[in-house]
């Protein structure tokens, strides 16, 4: 079975664009979350979709935004982009929105210069 | 709120000695929990998971961990360490919202 796959993997951005990343989750999961990742933050937690329908939002501005569609893929936008919006953004995909164990992806590295 | 924290920031290790990672939760049922491990450059990869039950679990690559709940701890061990195993290590749980949430991490060098 394919894991979850992020595209695309780099990207170089230039302040004040917006940028689109796109993951599609392993085969069968309807649950999709992404994550923000930078050396000084860590690990944060953006947001998570089930069944096309945002269930969990963490601490990011209204920049960020996202959506998922029937066939689970997720994409996930942010406008106006700024310094601080490099990063390694993950996506993590499990089979449903209880204690199952997510799977991730390999990241989009994305570069706002 | 529930939450996950991994004192050890980084830890060096010989290659071939033994490996403990320590992760200590709050949380007043029981947690579920997880240890990944990521790369450089790379997305997280599941090494083990704790439900419920056998409180020592065992995951891939040789790690295993061991529930204590009086300790509120969800140790990562490994008894001999390969060069490969260096990378970053998370803990992790989730909460009554079935949000994940994810320890600070701890680096792991090993030395040759």
């Amino acid at each position: 079975k394919a894991g979850v796959t992020q595209t695309p993997r780099y990207l170089i951005k230039t302040r004040g664009q917006q940028v689109t990343l796109s993951c599609s989750p392993i085969s069968g999961h309807r649950s999709v979350s992404w994550y923000q990742q930078t050396p000084g933050q860590g690990l944060q937690f953006l947001f998570e979709y089930f069944s096309e329908t945002q269930r969990n939002k963490g601490n990011f501005p209204g920049r960020f935004s996202g959506r998922q569609f029937s066939n689970s893929r997720s994409e996930m936008n942010v406008s106006t982009l700024e310094l601080g919006d490099s990063a390694l953004y993950l996506c993590a995909s499990r089979v449903d929105r209880g204690t199952s164990e997510q799977y991730f992806g390999p990241g989009t590295r994305l570069t706002v210069t | 709120a529930q939450s996950v924290t991994q004192p050890d920031i980084h830890i060096t290790v010989s290659e071939g000695a033994s490996l403990e990672l320590r992760c200590n939760y709050s949380y007043g049922a029981t947690p579920y929990l997880f240890w990944y491990v990521q790369s450089p450059g790379q997305g997280l990869q599941l090494l083990l998971k704790y439900f419920s039950g056998d409180t020592l679990v065992q995951g891939i690559k040789g790690f295993e961990a061991e529930f204590k709940r009086s300790q509120s701890s969800f140790n990562l061990r490994k008894p001999s360490v390969h060069w490969s195993d260096a990378a970053e290590y998370f803990c992790a749980t989730t909460s009554g919202t079935y949000k994940y949430i994810f320890g600070t991490g701890t680096r792991l060098k090993v030395l040759a």
